[in-house]
């Protein structure tokens, strides 16, 4: 079955701190996989897309890696600030006009 | 660039009315998509055009559900009549190509919040 889980479910940092955010996937076959920030009462917003031959992608603070063999893929959030307080939700997509694969994401909190 | 315009952003209805939510999409782009997001689902495509053409409705909940892309500028997600199990965020998103392996980026609305009482 397809399926995409994040770990962990919600998580609090102290403002400056970094933190990473993991994201498992059995999607098959597998075209790229994505990461949202969504805000509260917001839409998501797109951080970054990774195909297959990439293994890390960076968006400033936000670095993203993927190890498409173990079809696992992390969000690193570096120096943290309260506006990263959101949901990140990753997205695993397969080739052609196929639905994309959410997970349920994780709810960060930052802290002052 | 003005986005994924929706509205209404926030809709309280009763039970059996029909409820109609609308979207613009991005100008150029030629895919466009409904989501439901909830909070025990999370977000779950209901349906999917392609340059006007619905490609992938299979996510469409049942037959109150309904979707329309008259033209390459605006579609609707229309239930009715509405049900207090439909409550929840409503987007719609589009991108341009619509092949998922071109990793296009897909932009979505601020959502329609939606609640049934």
């Amino acid at each position: 079955k397809n399926q995409v889980e994040q770990s962990p479910q919600s998580l609090i940092i102290l403002e400056g701190k970094n933190c990473t955010l993991q994201c498992n996937y059995t999607v098959s076959p597998f075209s790229n996989l994505r990461w949202y920030k969504q805000d509260t009462g917001r839409g998501p917003v797109s951080l970054t897309i990774m195909t297959f031959s990439e293994n890390t992608k960076s968006n400033g603070r936000y670095t993203a890696t993927l190890d498409a063999d173990t079809k696992q893929s992390s969000l690193h959030i570096t120096a943290s600030q309260l506006s990263d307080s959101a949901s990140y939700i990753c997205v695993v997509s397969r080739p052609g006009f196929q639905k994309l694969v959410f997970g349920t994401g994780t709810r960060l909190l930052v802290s002052p | 660039d003005a986005g994924v315009i929706q509205s209404p952003r926030h809709e309280v209805t009763e039970m059996g009315q029909e409820v109609t939510l609308r979207c613009k999409p991005i100008s150029g782009h030629n895919s466009l998509f409904w989501y439901r997001q909830t909070m025990m689902r999370g977000l779950e495509l209901l349906i999917y055009f392609n340059n006007n053409v619905p490609i992938d409705d299979s996510g469409m909940p049942e037959d109150r559900f309904s979707a329309k892309m008259p033209n390459a500028s605006f579609s609707t997600l229309k239930i009715q009549p509405s049900e207090p199990r439909d409550s929840a965020v409503y987007f719609c998103a589009s991108s341009s190509g619509g092949d998922w392996s071109s990793g296009n980026t897909i932009y979505f609305g601020e959502g329609s919040w939606l609640t049934v009482v």
